[in-house]
């Protein structure tokens, strides 16, 4: 089966300027994740979807970060506008009810 | 919500020697446990799960984990490790709801 596909890969952005990133998870897989990893941590789920509604979004910084789902199936993660301490692998995933998840490639943002 | 520490962040062995990478969680429901890898420039893949039933869990390449309830720990451990082991390793845990993610232990093995 095909994989959590993300992008783009890397990304390099100014402090100030806005980034979204794209995430088309597996197919069927009804829960999908946002998941935030600074450099030597672990990652920080940031956003969780169940098909299109919001499940947990506790640790998303709202004022800055958005997320949606349309249709449920793809979603897209956006920072408006970024700050250099959003620099990090930005990781996408989804599951079955009660399955492991499945990681994409991430997208690594820059913010110089 | 539930939460998960891994107690060590660094662990520099060699090769063929036993390996044993801490995690303890903590949640007031039932949990799943699982444990991924983070191979160098790669993403985040699923090594071994625990969701029910025998609380010894192996994986194809040799770890195996075991989940002890009473010590709310779920410890990775391989008898004898391989260069090619040398990974970040993440445990997690999941409520049903949602899963956290420990900070990671870096697994070094050295010849």
């Amino acid at each position: 089966e095909a994989g959590v596909a993300q992008s783009p890969r890397y990304k390099i952005i100014e402090k100030r300027q806005s980034v979204a990133f794209w995430c088309n998870p597996i197919s069927g897989h009804a829960t999908l994740y946002w998941y935030q990893q600074i450099l030597g941590q672990g990652p920080k789920l940031l956003i969780q979807f169940q098909n299109n509604g919001v499940v947990d979004d506790s640790q998303l910084p709202k004022d800055r970060f958005s997320a949606e789902r349309l249709k449920g199936v793809d979603s897209t993660l956006k920072i408006q506008p970024a700050k250099l301490e959003d620099s990090a692998v930005y990781l996408c995933a989804s599951s079955l009810q009660n399955s492991p998840l499945h990681f994409g490639n991430g997208t690594r943002l820059t913010v110089t | 919500a539930q939460s998960v520490t891994q107690l060590d962040s660094q662990v520099p062995v060699f090769e063929e020697a036993p390996v044993e990478l801490r995690c303890n969680y903590s949640s007031s429901v039932s949990v799943y446990l699982f444990w991924y890898v983070q191979y160098p420039n790669q993403g985040l893949q699923l090594l071994l799960k625990y969701l029910s039933g025998s609380t010894l869990v192996e994986s194809i390449n040799g770890f195996e984990a075991e989940f002890n309830k009473s010590q709310t720990s779920f410890h990775l451990r391989k008898p004898s490790v391989h260069i090619s082991d040398t990974a970040e390793y993440f445990c997690a845990v999941s409520d049903n709801n949602d899963m956290r993610f420990g900070a990671g232990t870096r697994l070094t093995v050295k010849p």
